[in-house]
């Protein structure tokens, strides 16, 4: 069975940096695109990032480009992402999601609990 | 980017009735092989989303025949064939085609 978890949420002041993680299990996570995808208190669902099976591929939304970075450690079956120059419009629930395949245009087959990003003074 | 718009943004569902939503892009997502690239999840009240319909018409197992995903190109539809009042939630639409992926802005089914 897929599990996924995501850890490293929390309180965060504008401008600074966090890493979450997701930890993953129940499938070859080598062989799967990652995705992160995020909702903002009260809203709906924006694809953030995605990975391709191997790390070698990584794109990005506009809003985070440039500030956020995914990857992939496929030997702890482990995917993360760095957040720096955080804003408090980044605040919301991160959820990380198995892509249905190895790269791109995959659906998000299996996703986390998800965590709490609040960004704020 | 590709923009998806949904309709309605509240659709009030009768348990035993069928219930519809209708997506639209704003490019089409029928790539050359053949295959709509647009899905359908379901992120019921407090939970993750969860994959309803893959690739326009395939339901992951699991998921109850009761969801059926049609439409090519532009226009889409989730089909609920008999709501039941554990359907509540807000459901929505991706197409996977290009990058940036990009998500409707959500239906919320509410039962009567």
């Amino acid at each position: 069975q897929v599990h996924l978890v995501e850890s490293g949420g929390g309180v965060v002041q504008p401008g600074r940096s966090l890493r979450l993680s997701c930890a993953a299990s129940g499938f070859t996570f080598s062989g799967y695109a990652m995705h992160w995808v995020r909702q903002a208190p009260g809203k709906g669902l924006e694809w953030v990032t995605l990975i391709s099976d191997d790390g070698a591929n990584q794109h990005y939304a506009d809003s985070v480009k440039g500030r956020f970075s995914i990857s992939r450690d496929n030997s702890n079956n482990t995917l993360y992402l760095q957040m720096n120059s955080l804003r408090p419009e980044d605040t919301a629930i991160y959820y990380c999601a198995r892509g249905s395949g190895a790269y791109r245009s995959t659906s998000c087959y299996n996703w986390g609990q998800g965590i709490l990003v609040t960004v704020s003074s | 980017d590709i923009v998806m718009t949904q309709s309605p943004r509240t659709l009030p569902g009768t348990p035993g009735e069928p219930a519809s939503i209708s997506c639209r892009s704003s490019q089409s997502l029928l790539h050359s092989n053949g295959y709509n690239y647009v899905d359908w999840y379901l992120q019921k009240p407090g939970q993750s989303p969860k994959l309803l319909i893959y690739m326009g018409s395939n339901r992951p197992s699991g998921v109850p025949d009761r969801f059926r995903g049609s439409g090519s190109g532009t226009d889409f539809t989730l089909k609920i064939s008999r709501v039941e009042a554990d359907d509540v939630g807000v459901y929505y639409c991706m197409q996977a085609l290009q990058i940036p992926q990009t998500f409707g802005q959500g239906t919320k089914l509410e039962i009567k």
